[in-house]
């Protein structure tokens, strides 16, 4: 089945805790993103990656760190999580973006509590 | 990036059509508009996406005005399970960067 893995789906930690989300997907899509989304504040862009090994800040990276070593991995780094990074988090892949037909698929999300 | 402005909310009743509107004036010349659907604590999902005129597909149609400054999603006969956010959005394909906005929070009443 195609999709978008992440893990874990929930998560609590303390501020300063390192901590990573997984995401994977079984696409071959070049494309990868992470978004947060908050209330009233709708999805924002955290980091997107166009490639292996290209990867590049989006609306919101304060904080995240991010890499690309594998085409169908893209885990969220949070070095020292704090509490305003308490949030929804999801993972979303795509095809080539040059491509003719362009839809983003997202993974079931990543419910972060940081303490 | 063009800005996107949708209704914050719509009601509307079973079995209605809705149209939901999107303005982006400051749309550019290789711009696409894509609608996404999203249920609570889930990702959201993509409904359609276009660029100039109409598109229809088995969910949705997508009308853009030849200025195409605007947008309209439009449900056919809507029901409960479509109460959701649907969030506009405005940019290449290459979806280098990507802005959601806060979305149309669309409630379907019996």
């Amino acid at each position: 089945e195609a999709q978008v893995t992440q893990n874990p789906r929930y998560l609590i930690t303390v501020t300063g805790k390192k901590l990573t989300v997984t995401c994977s997907q079984n696409m071959n899509h070049e494309y990868m993103s992470w978004y947060r989304q908050d209330p009233g504040l709708g999805l924002r862009q955290i980091y997107y990656s166009m490639n292996v090994e290209v990867t590049d800040k989006g609306d919101v990276p304060e904080g995240y760190k991010v890499s690309r070593k594998e085409k169908r991995n893209f885990p969220l780094i949070l070095e020292s999580p704090s509490p305003n990074q308490t949030s929804l988090y999801f993972c979303a892949s795509s095809v080539k973006p040059t491509s003719s037909y362009n839809e983003q698929f997202f993974g079931p999300g990543t419910r972060l509590t940081v303490l | 990036l063009a800005k996107t402005t949708q209704p914050i909310s719509m009601d509307s009743y079973e079995g209605q059509e809705v149209n939901i509107t999107c303005s982006h004036n400051n749309i550019a010349t290789n711009d696409y508009i894509t609608w996404y659907q999203q249920f609570p604590s889930q990702g959201p999902r993509f409904i359609i996406q276009g660029y100039k005129t109409k598109v229809t597909n088995e969910v949705a149609s997508l009308f853009i005005p030849a200025d195409r400054k605007s947008s309209t999603l439009s449900l056919p006969r809507v029901s409960l399970s479509d109460t959701a956010v649907y969030y506009c959005l405005v940019g290449d394909r290459g979806y280098q960067k990507v802005t959601f906005g806060t979305g149309t929070k669309l409630q379907v009443i019996p």
